[in-house]
């Protein structure tokens, strides 16, 4: 089992609807979440964390983490051409001293 | 600008040579990685330093050797490259070692290794 789960895409979404991102980690103490966005040839870069069950909105981003059910999602609300890239979910390491990432879920927004 | 550089940007070589990739950052920063993304996007640690110290090695072969000449700079030197070294090699920097909330990861732009 991989420690840290996406579906790999890619996801298809009509421009102005909702895209939902879903990552499943293994790490029972893991405490820390980060959703990273990368453009193609491009570095990633963090759109988000969480680390309190429950949701945590900014902007049109909404994370939202299940520590019971080992889950951790990101919504894109009014989705965007410019939303268009690969979303990588990271979990820290129970050490806490690093952060695992999942092979990310490729999205499309379509006009 | 304050960031995290990489150089070079194409590294393409052949099978058996040594090559060594460059990562500096201006973020003042105490930890800083590599990690390798292959094919699949797939993204991988390889190595954390935490003020010049080494804190993670995953199991990474001995070919891979960093060095931390300060908490600035973290150099990737690669002995005998193998195609399965074929990647692109991310150096990222955070403030404290990775994990806790609030300790975003700044990745500089990336070194695409190309193994013949």
């Amino acid at each position: 089992q991989k420690e840290v789960e996406q579906n790999s895409g890619p996801l298809s979404v009509p421009e102005g609807a909702i895209a939902s991102l879903n990552c499943t980690y293994s790490d029972r103490g893991s405490q820390s979440f980060f959703w990273y966005r990368q453009y193609s040839g491009k570095s990633p870069e963090l759109i988000m964390f969480i680390y309190s069950n429950g949701d945590k909105e900014d902007g049109r981003f909404t994370a939202q983490l299940n520590k019971a059910s080992q889950y951790v999602s990101l919504l894109i609300r009014d989705s965007q051409p410019s939303d268009s890239a690969t979303y990588l979910c990271a979990v820290s390491h129970s050490s806490a001293s690093k952060i695992i990432f999942g092979s990310g879920t490729r999205l499309s927004i379509r006009p | 600008d304050t960031a995290v550089s990489q150089t070079p940007k194409y590294l393409v070589t052949q099978m058996g040579n040594d090559k060594s990739i460059k990562c500096e950052q201006n973020l003042g920063h105490d930890t800083m990685y590599w990690y390798k993304q292959d094919s699949k996007k797939f993204l991988k640690i390889m190595f954390s330093y935490n003020n010049k110290e080494l804190i993670i090695n995953e199991t990474v072969p001995n070919r891979f050797s960093p060095k931390s000449p300060d908490k600035a700079h973290l150099n990737l030197h690669i002995n005998s490259l193998e195609l399965g070294d074929s990647a692109v090699y991310f150096c990222a920097s955070s403030q404290d070692p990775g994990g806790r909330a609030w300790d975003e990861q700044f990745f500089g732009p990336g070194t695409r290794l190309t193994v013949l």
